[in-house]
């Protein structure tokens, strides 16, 4: 059973750029979040969503980032215009149950996109 | 609402001996608790939980971590300390009260350094 897939594993943009960042989650895994990453800032949450819905994106920037979560394919993070803050490692973390049943058990995180803003 | 505070950035210890990442947590009902490990480059792995029931939680690689709602402390424990174990590590907490998140807060995360 593969974990939780993400590509690319490095991402180089320019400023002005878009970025999309990819992530399939564990086989019957319903629930997606996404994390960025800053070594001084820990791990921040941005958006988490399933299957055709967006639940809750209350840590992610109103401009130039969107997410989504299609019936088919994978869930990507798309970032326009990139600047250089945007630079860090994304996290994608899926968990299964639906409901209150999702909500004690644990995520599993993939390896992450490293970002990288010339 | 809900935070976790991590006290240290790093600890560290030698090997063989115990070692203990220290969290603690803020909650407006009852949490469910999580700890995770980063190796580095790699994304987080799941290492325990507590969710109710026995106060003392047997994770994965030895670790276990032990719920105290007096001190709303989660402090992750192993007894013997490996040089592989040197890692980041991440507390999480989930406030399960009304008005609680289904997404949990993570800490800063805390370096353990463990000396051959």
């Amino acid at each position: 059973n593969a974990g939780v897939m993400q590509n690319p594993r490095h991402l180089v943009r320019r400023r002005g750029q878009e970025a999309r960042l990819r992530c399939s989650p564990m086989k019957g895994h319903s629930h997606v979040y996404w994390y960025r990453q800053l070594p001084e800032e820990g791990l921040k949450f941005m958006v988490y969503l399933q299957k055709e819905n967006i639940i809750d994106e209350s840590g992610m920037p109103k401009e130039r980032f969107s997410a989504e979560f299609p019936k088919e394919g994978p869930s990507i993070l798309r970032i326009q215009q990139v600047v250089r803050g945007d630079s860090a490692a994304y996290f994608c973390a899926s968990s299964s149950g639906t409901g209150a049943l999702s909500s004690y058990n644990e995520q599993f995180f993939g390896p992450g996109t490293r970002l990288t803003v010339l | 609402a809900q935070s976790v505070a991590q006290p240290e950035d790093q600890v560290n210890v030698a090997e063989g001996n115990p070692l203990t990442v220290k969290c603690t947590y803020s909650v407006s009902g009852n949490p469910y608790l999580f700890w995770y490990v980063q190796y580095p480059n790699r994304g987080l792995q799941f290492l325990l939980k507590y969710i109710t029931g026995d106060n003392l939680v047997k994770g994965s690689y030895g670790f276990e971590a032990e719920f105290n709602k007096s001190q709303t402390s989660f402090h992750l424990k192993k007894p013997s300390a490996l040089v592989s174990d040197s890692a980041l590590y991440f507390c999480a907490v989930r406030d399960i009260g009304a008005g609680g998140s289904y997404i949990p807060t993570f800490g800063r995360g805390t370096s353990l350094i463990v000396h051959p």
